[in-house]
Formats: C-alpha cells, structure tokens, sequence
C-alpha cells in the first residue's frame, strides 16, 4: 500500500512532555498538509507545505507547535511541552493537485 | 470567516437511499468534497465537486451542488451497512488552496 503513512499511531504522554510525530506522504505528491480533530468535530487545518517550503499556517499552530518538511518528503510535527487541551487526532494528508488524501492519524492523549 | 454546516446525525434503512446535507459560507469556495470516516480511521476521499459544476454521479454516490443558495447534498443509493460512518462535507476556496474546510460531520447509520 503507497498511501499516506504516519507514526506513531497512538502516543500518550504527560503534560509537559514533548511529543514529535512523522508523516510520510504518497511518494509524488508535492503537498504535505497537517490537521487536529478532537472529538465530535471535523479536522481543522494547522499547516501546510509546498514541496519544503511552508506556505501556511493556522492561528491554531501555537509557538508550541512546529512542523518541517526538510527534504519535501517526510514530514514532522513537534508539540513542545504538551498540554491536555493538546489531547487530539492529529491527521496528515498529502496532494498533488486539489484532492487531498489522509493518512490514518496520530491520536495524542496527554494526561 | 469561512463556516460549514451539517446535520448530526442520520438514521436509514438498508437498501434506502441516504441524503445528506451540507451548507457552507464562503463564496469564493472552488471544490466541494464528500469525505467518509469509519471510527478510528483516517478520511476517505469520496468524490468531489467543482463549483462550475451542479451534479456529479459515481456509482451509487450523487452529489448535487446548488451554488446560488451555498447547498451541497450527497445521496448514496442502495445504502449497504459498510455505509455507517461519519460523512465530512469540505470546501476549498481560492483565498488559501492549500486549506481544506470541513463541517463537524454527519452520523449515518444503516439499520437493517
């Protein structure tokens, strides 16, 4: 299966930890997006990438948050001393054009 | 700013045809998007819309677009069980390609 990848699956963690996740996209696409969805809502977009440049990112993406796409392959998501209103799916997707494909999601649990 | 609305929940019979609802603000939105999540699951693309365009059928899925009131609609004929999941309606608009919107999402579930 070539679709979208990410790691961990499931990360649970104390308040204050930091937490780094990993989206590896679909291997031609050039678009890279991260979203948060807590529960009983749709996903909120936090940031996205062109190639390794990051053309947007959402009020939502505190200065606790980073994201990098170094190579403008793989893609990371730090969350740097984690709060429990962090506690959330985080999703990431990939494009090369308008149809944007998610991959399975990383659930953080912050105690 | 940019807001997309659905109804929460919807309860069908097999074999039924489901409609489900979504209206949304932003008139410079370009693709409207039908996504399907299963609990614990990603999203699956379903189909999309572009906004030049007012209907599009796939198989057992018709999405209907009605851009003067802001109204997107997706029907699933001969609804199956595998079709109880949450259904996601999205807008992308030309004021930022790269960000997907999306509605807080419609339950469906099939009871046979």
């Amino acid at each position: 299966d070539t679709g979208v990848s990410q790691d961990p699956r499931h990360k649970i963690t104390k308040r204050g930890q930091n937490v780094t996740f990993r989206c590896d996209p679909i291997s031609e696409h050039n678009r890279l997006y991260w979203y948060r969805q807590t529960l009983g809502q749709g996903p909120e977009f936090l940031t996205y990438f062109q190639n390794e440049a990051q053309l947007e990112k959402s009020r939502l993406l505190s200065d606790r948050f980073s994201a990098e796409r170094p190579k403008g392959s793989f893609s990371t998501l730090e969350i740097q001393r984690t709060e429990q209103g962090d506690s959330a799916m985080y999703l990431c997707a990939s494009s090369w054009d308008f149809e944007q494909f998610f991959g399975p999601g990383t659930r953080l649990t912050v105690l | 700013g940019e807001d997309v609305e659905q109804s929460l929940f919807l309860s069908v019979r097999e074999g039924d045809s489901s409609v489900i609802n979504c209206t949304y603000t932003d008139s410079s939105s370009t693709y409207l998007y039908w996504y399907k999540q299963e609990p614990g699951a990603g999203l699956q693309l379903l189909t999309y819309i572009f906004s030049n365009m007012d209907m599009k059928q796939d198989q057992r899925l018709t999405v209907l677009l009605n851009k003067k009131d802001k109204h997107l609609s997706l029907r699933i004929a001969d609804t199956q069980t595998g079709d109880s999941a949450i259904y996601f309606c999205a807008e992308i608009s030309t004021d930022s390609w790269g960000k997907l919107q999306f509605g807080a999402g419609t339950q469906v579930v099939v009871t046979p």
